[in-house]
């Protein structure tokens, strides 16, 4: 157990719809990090949130959208789903801005 | 922007054999680095990283890696691999200016008995 939960483990949603993703850091850690990890994409940086503000952006698409709360766990929204976002969704998060992260053991969503 | 570049998709050793992996990244300061091992099914775990200092690097599960500045390169080792080692191997590339932290494609490693 790393110490990031990630609910629900696997999803499975159909085309058009929205899924809310949830991600509980270590005890002290106050960034938070999204990735999307496909095939044919890799691991892909989306969002990362820093103490209840966003922080950097990466690759995250105008229909996904992420928020951190003042527990500090943070929920990714998908919505509008297409085929194409099915992958495993990760959260890390860490004590600062950077070092080394801690993944959660990832969201399975598989859009049909 | 930093990035990185892993040339070998797939790699095979024996048990019992050394094993080097290879990292090569882009970035035009000193960059953070990292290696992270995914178990199928899991997420990433850190193995090892490095900031600043002493450039070779001791990590967990017997695993090192070397910053070589002149060629840019980031390269992990492990004098005696075990059947447990097969997994994916991501290095990665943080920048001290920016949040962004870019992974590799990745290197799989299959582990022959």
């Amino acid at each position: 157990d790393s110490g990031v939960t990630q609910t629900p483990k696997h999803l499975i949603t159909a085309t058009g719809q929205r899924v809310t993703l949830r991600c509980s850091p270590r005890s002290g850690d106050l960034s938070v990090y999204w990735y999307q990890q496909s095939l044919d994409q890799g691991l892909q940086f989306l969002i990362q949130y820093y103490n209840g503000e966003e922080r950097a952006k990466g690759n995250i698409l105008e229909r996904f959208s992420a928020q951190q709360f003042p527990d500090l766990h943070s929920e990714l929204n998908l919505s509008s789903l297409e085929l194409g976002d099915s992958a495993l969704y990760f959260c890390a998060s860490s004590v600062g801005d950077i070092g080394g992260y801690t993944f959660g053991s990832g969201t399975r969503l598989t859009v049909v | 922007a930093q990035s990185v570049t892993q040339p070998d998709i797939h790699i095979t050793v024996s048990e019992g054999a050394s094993l080097e992996l290879r990292c090569n990244y882009s970035y035009g300061a000193t960059p953070y680095l990292f290696w992270y091992v995914q178990s199928p099914g899991q997420g990433l775990q850190l193995l090892l990283k490095y900031f600043s200092g002493d450039t070779l690097v001791q990590g967990i599960k017997g695993f090192e890696a070397e910053f070589k500045r002149s060629q840019s390169s980031f390269n992990l080792r492990k004098p005696s691999v075990h059947w447990s080692d097969a997994a994916e191997y991501f290095c990665a590339v943080g920048a001290r200016d920016n949040n962004d932290m870019r992974f590799g494609a990745g290197t799989r490693l299959t582990v022959k008995p």
